[in-house]
């Protein structure tokens, strides 16, 4: 199995830092990466695909970028609603896996 | 509006089984493939299964293969997973996800439901 590094594990930031959050893959994946943000007791809710396409909807202060095999999604300026966790996922092989999460509290 | 709404989770014994159930609205169902992905208790997530568009193609994780068995009604835009033989480890929030695509080597999951729990204990 392909294997997903994240890190940290977890943050502290305030409102209107920009945070940046990595995402390590064992193995080539290509841009076959997925990050997604969770809210306590909510869905998960996708923000980008293929390593740096912005999904429809999602604010632009997201992004995503690609190096080699380390994946990154920053948000340029942290807004109070951005405060949830963060899980990085691979497409590239079955089976799909994801990072272990990045919990991006409050200052 | 374009949303997944499952049901059917609950508390069963170990070796018990349970049918869990999700209902697709606002998009054309049998366009795409759907999956479960399931969160174990202060854990990550973990998919588990998934289904083409027309079920003619199914996978699933090593985890559950030959417990669970995934399909899917287009009649009735809903996606089924039959759980057997459930262990103490399958305890999760099960997702059901949609993904942007019919079938393909590789998909990520474009929309969520809000998930519905599966307690596995005596």
């Amino acid at each position: 199995d392909i294997q997903m590094t994240q890190s940290p594990s977890s943050l502290s930031a305030s409102v209107g830092d920009r945070v940046t959050i990595t995402c390590r893959a064992s193995q080539d994946i290509s841009n076959l990466l997925a990050w997604y943000q969770q809210k306590p007791g909510k869905a998960p809710k996708s923000l980008i695909y293929a390593a740096s396409s912005l999904q429809t909807g999602v604010p632009s202060r997201f992004s995503g970028s690609t190096s080699g095999t380390d994946f990154s999604l920053t948000i340029s300026s942290l807004q109070p609603e951005d405060f949830a966790t963060y899980y990085c996922q691979q497409y590239y092989r079955y089976p799909f896996t994801f990072g272990q999460g990045t919990k991006l509290d409050i200052k | 509006e374009v949303q997944l709404l499952e049901s059917g989770g609950g508390l069963v014994q170990p070796g018990g089984s349970l049918r869990l159930s999700c209902a697709a609205s606002g998009f054309t169902f049998i366009n795409y493939a759907m999956n479960w992905v399931r969160q174990a208790p202060g854990k990550g997530l973990e998919c588990v299964s998934s289904i083409s568009g027309g079920a003619k193609s199914t996978y699933y994780a090593d985890s559950v293969k030959g417990r669970f068995t995934i399909s899917r009604d287009n009649s009735k835009n809903t996606l089924y997973l039959q759980m057997n033989t459930l262990r103490v480890e399958d305890t999760a929030v099960y997702f059901c996800a949609k993904a942007p695509v019919t079938w393909g080597s590789g998909f990520y999951f474009d929309l969520w439901g809000r998930g519905t729990l599966v307690t596995v204990s005596s």
